[in-house]
């Protein structure tokens, strides 16, 4: 079975603009969870996904948004990048609507850097 | 607010050596899950403790979930250097909505 995968794995922009990252969920997995990873802050939850609806939220500012369609498959949006949004973003998949004890699956990432 | 507070933040140590990495709060967590994450990777679940005071052993790793479920602490006996990594705690927050708070992980680094 696949794991979870993201694309693009590294990505460039510069201040001001916006950028969609992807990631696709192990076969069967209904919940998707965004984290942002930063040397300074660690891993900090962005959202959670689960059957097209947002389940739960982090604290970002509303610059960060996110979708999931109907195949499980989500994005997320930053808009009007700030340099402070480097980092690395990892999403995570779980069965279902993820709880504190379950297993959530990570990918790889996407290293994003803010020029 | 619920923090995390992991140490040591680094750790450097020969094979075949002793450790132990702690994990640290001043609030309750339901919860509290244990990562490991290499270079390029994302985290990877090692264990979950749920109840006070429960211990976990995989392998040469052992996890515990302190009395009061403020802390935990993870000991790796004779370590490897395939033991390298990030490790990670994460606490589960209250009710059943999914809402990890990591602490910022300590970098194990054996050599051999």
């Amino acid at each position: 079975k696949a794991g979870v995968t993201q694309t693009p794995r590294y990505l460039i922009k510069t201040r001001g603009q916006q950028v969609t990252l992807s990631c696709s969920p192990i076969s069967g997995h209904r919940s998707v969870s965004w984290y942002q990873q930063t040397p300074g802050q660690g891993l900090q939850f962005l959202f959670e996904y689960f059957s097209e609806t947002q389940r739960n939220k982090g604290n970002f500012p509303g610059r960060f948004s996110g979708r999931q369609f109907s195949n499980s498959r989500s994005e997320m949006n930053v808009s009007t990048l700030e340099l402070g949004d480097s980092a690395l973003y990892l999403c995570a998949s779980s069965l279902v609507t993820f709880t504190n004890t379950d297993t959530q699956y990570f990918g790889p990432g996407t290293r994003l850097t803010v020029l | 607010t619920q923090l995390l507070e992991q140490s040591p933040q680094f750790l450097s140590i020969q094979e075949g050596e002793n450790l132990t990495v702690y994990c640290n709060s001043s609030s309750v967590f339901s919860s509290l899950q244990w990562y490991r994450q290499e270079p390029g990777e994302g985290p990877v679940l090692l264990v979950t403790v749920v109840t006070g005071g429960e211990v976990k052993k995989l392998k040469r790793l052992t996890f515990q979930f302190g009395d009061a479920r403020k802390d935990s602490s993870l000991h790796i006996t004779a370590a490897q250097p395939g033991d390298t990594g990030l490790y990670l705690c994460a606490g589960g927050g209250g009710g059943s909505q999914g809402n990890l708070i990591f602490g910022k992980g300590t970098k194990l680094s054996v050599k051999p």
